[in-house]
């Protein structure tokens, strides 16, 4: 099976708390993309990060971080000291190879993230 | 900002009639896909584009129909709505698709079907 699970559904935190986001995948491909997503309550939905298969090195940008690690097929997202304007939904997506030889693309449900003043 | 425009970004329609949904893009992507987002069951593709007049179906194309005749319009029809199809619809955008790249969204598209 080839599928993403987020296991947190909602999440609360008050804030300049450190939170963390799971991203769980499954794939039989040896090359597959793996994306983050955020939906703020605006609606529109925001590119974050790509990473590719070979790049396990973990990325930093601002008060984001990315952990990718292979051994556990996960790929977790944290925000250092959250603000409000981080609530939002956010999605874990994996980029695999169909049955036509066309990439898809497979999401998670979303984790609902609430930072609370 | 990616150039994507969706319109009309909200639409109540009475079930049986017909109904577009226009993406417009500035960007000059090759690739261009529907999506629909539903409580529970996250996004799920409708149809997508790799091409003017190149179109494959998604994993829930069922009574959606879907046209591209230039680069930056990609028509999403509904012959014949049905509440079933009450949902935000979002196209979306990328220069690489069978190479992972990354999607850039338009604001969506809010239907109603009554």
């Amino acid at each position: 099976a080839q599928k993403v699970t987020q296991a947190q559904t909602e999440i609360s935190v008050v804030e300049k708390e450190d939170v963390t986001l799971d991203c769980v995948y499954e794939t039989r491909d040896t090359t597959y993309y793996l994306f983050w997503y955020k939906q703020p309550p605006s609606g529109e939905l925001v590119f974050l990060i790509r990473r590719n298969s070979f790049d396990e090195q973990n990325e930093i940008s601002g008060r984001y971080s990315w952990n990718f690690q292979k051994s556990t097929s996960s790929f977790n997202f944290t925000i250092t000291a959250s603000q409000v304007v981080d609530s939002a939904v956010y999605f874990c997506a994996l980029s695999v190879v169909n049955a036509g030889n066309n990439r898809k693309l497979i999401w998670g449900l979303g984790t609902s993230l609430a930072v609370n003043p | 900002d990616a150039g994507i425009t969706q319109s009309p970004r909200h639409k109540v329609t009475e079930t049986g009639t017909p109904v577009t949904l226009r993406c417009h893009q500035t960007e000059n992507h090759r690739y261009m896909y529907w999506y629909r987002q539903d409580p529970g069951h996250g996004l799920r593709l409708i149809h997508y584009s790799y091409g003017v007049k190149d179109t494959d179906k998604g994993e829930v194309s069922d009574g959606y129909s879907v046209s591209r005749s230039k680069t930056e319009d990609f028509l999403l029809t509904l012959e014949s709505a049905t509440s079933s199809q009450t949902s935000v619809y979002f196209c979306a955008i990328s220069d690489k698709g069978t190479t992972g790249g990354e999607l850039f969204f338009g604001e969506g598209s809010r239907l109603t079907v009554l």
